[in-house]
């Protein structure tokens, strides 16, 4: 089993649409969780950082639940430009990131 | 966050010979990190850059392979030596800052795109 799982999609959605993507992991002392947008041939970018009360940034929102060990981003009223493929990450205490395999988006028209 | 730059951007190599990778950021940061992408992957973290020490490599990665260097807190060199195909690839610099106090967020730089034939 991976450390860090993701629905590799793609999915394809209309513009305005919400979306959701889920990812799970299998280390319970994980400290830190993050989400990152990778656009195609370019380096990933941190999109938001995961924190337990949840958090929200425009139409952008995190959640994580320690319990079942799974982050969710949901991203709302779907623009073109969200097109990409977002990276579930997961730090532990040795300060190790690790990567899920991404989740891709098509937002389209 | 911190500005990074990789040179080269990209490079086409020629099995059996070596490349070295530079990582420059803007700012002194404490962790630096190699990682590897391979088309159509994910990020596998290649090695940890320590100031000052040899870098911590993670499992299937060797120090003979991929030599890193990293005189200061803000410079770190990965070489990929005797390439093979196998090693085509794009290759990241990472480092880790705190962001605010809150938390310990991670930025990447443009990668270098290496093919070798």
């Amino acid at each position: 089993r991976k450390e860090v799982e993701q629905d590799p999609g793609p999915f394809n959605v209309p513009e305005g649409a919400t979306v959701a993507f889920n990812c799970t992991y299998s280390n319970s002392a994980s400290q830190s969780f993050f989400w990152y947008r990778q656009d195609c041939r370019k380096e990933p970018k941190l999109l938001m950082s995961v924190y337990s009360s949840g958090n929200e940034d425009g139409r952008f929102t995190a959640q994580l639940n320690r319990a079942s060990q799974y982050i969710s981003l949901l991203i709302r009223d779907s623009k073109l430009s969200d097109s990409a493929t977002y990276l579930c990450v997961v730090k532990g205490h040795a300060g190790k990131s690790t990567f899920g395999d991404g989740t891709t988006l098509t937002v389209k028209p | 966050s911190a500005v990074i730059s990789q040179k080269p951007s990209r490079d086409i190599c020629q099995r059996g010979t070596s490349l070295t990778i530079q990582c420059q950021v803007d700012s002194q940061v404490t962790m630096m990190f190699w990682y590897r992408q391979q088309p159509g992957q994910s990020l596998t973290l290649i090695a940890t850059a320590n100031q000052g020490s040899e870098a911590t490599y993670e499992s299937g990665f060797v120090i003979d392979k991929f030599p890193i260097s990293r005189p200061n807190l803000t410079f770190s060199t990965l070489t990929v030596s005797n390439m093979s195909p196998e090693d085509s690839s794009i290759y990241l610099c990472s480092v880790g800052t705190l962001a605010g106090g809150r938390s310990y967020e991670q930025y990447f730089g443009p990668g270098t795109r290496l093919t070798v034939t």
